[in-house]
């Protein structure tokens, strides 16, 4: 079993949709968890983090952990044609070994069709 | 204040030579951390360094691979003897602090050895 699962997609939607990315982890350690974001050709961009559970809204941007069940997500309201991208989630241990280091998922590509 | 840049931004090596992938942090930060991205795989952690030190090297190959951030210019990641399977993107992220939840991606290296 892998540490992070990350369906990989790809993954369309029309302009004006809900999206819902997922990912899964083994590793109870994490206690940070990000989302970020990926054009092509590009390096990642950090959308948004949060430390151990709970909701983070920013925007239309919305990230839930659920700890219990070792599950994070990360909810697009009113997705438009540029938030087209692979969408990456990461986390790590909050301290000791691993700590320094980010685990990712393999990315979710996400179409936004105008 | 420019953002992190690595350079170059593509390297072509023929099998056996040596690859030298250099970043350069955002003003003011002075940790650095380096990251391999395989085809059709997420980003894996190689090592995280401070100015001067390699502080965790636990992603890094033990053989070929060595990394360094001197006192002065930008940190180096050095692959000798490169081989098909070095081709690959690598990104480096700095921060000011040590974590993630600040640091910034820099675009990117793409190495393909021939």
């Amino acid at each position: 079993q892998k540490e992070v699962e990350q369906d990989p997609g790809p993954l369309s939607v029309p302009e004006g949709a809900i999206v819902s990315l997922n990912c899964t982890y083994s590793n109870s350690a994490f206690q940070y968890f990000m989302w970020y974001r990926q054009y092509s050709r590009k390096g990642p961009e950090l959308l948004m983090y949060t430390y151990s559970s709970g909701n983070k809204e920013d925007g239309r941007f919305t990230a839930q952990v659920d700890k219990s069940s070792k599950y994070i997500s990360l909810f697009i309201r009113d997705s438009q044609p540029s938030d087209s991208a692979t969408y990456l989630c990461a986390m790590s241990a909050g301290s000791g070994a691993g700590s320094y280091q980010l685990t990712f998922g393999k990315g979710t590509k996400l179409s936004v069709i105008p | 204040n420019a953002g992190v840049m690595q350079n170059p931004r593509h390297l072509v090596r023929r099998r056996g030579q040596e690859a030298r992938l250099r970043c350069s942090p955002m003003k003011g930060h002075s940790h650095v951390y380096w990251y391999r991205q395989l085809p059709e795989e997420g980003l894996k952690f190689m090592v995280y360094l401070q100015k001067e030190n390699i502080i965790d090297e636990s992603g890094m190959p033990k053989e070929r691979f060595s990394a360094e951030f001197p006192k002065e210019g930008p940190s180096i990641l050095r692959i000798q003897q490169v081989v098909r399977g070095d081709s690959a993107a690598y990104f480096c992220a700095s921060s000011q602090g040590a974590g993630h939840t600040e640091a910034f991606f820099g675009q990117g290296t793409r190495l393909t050895v021939v």
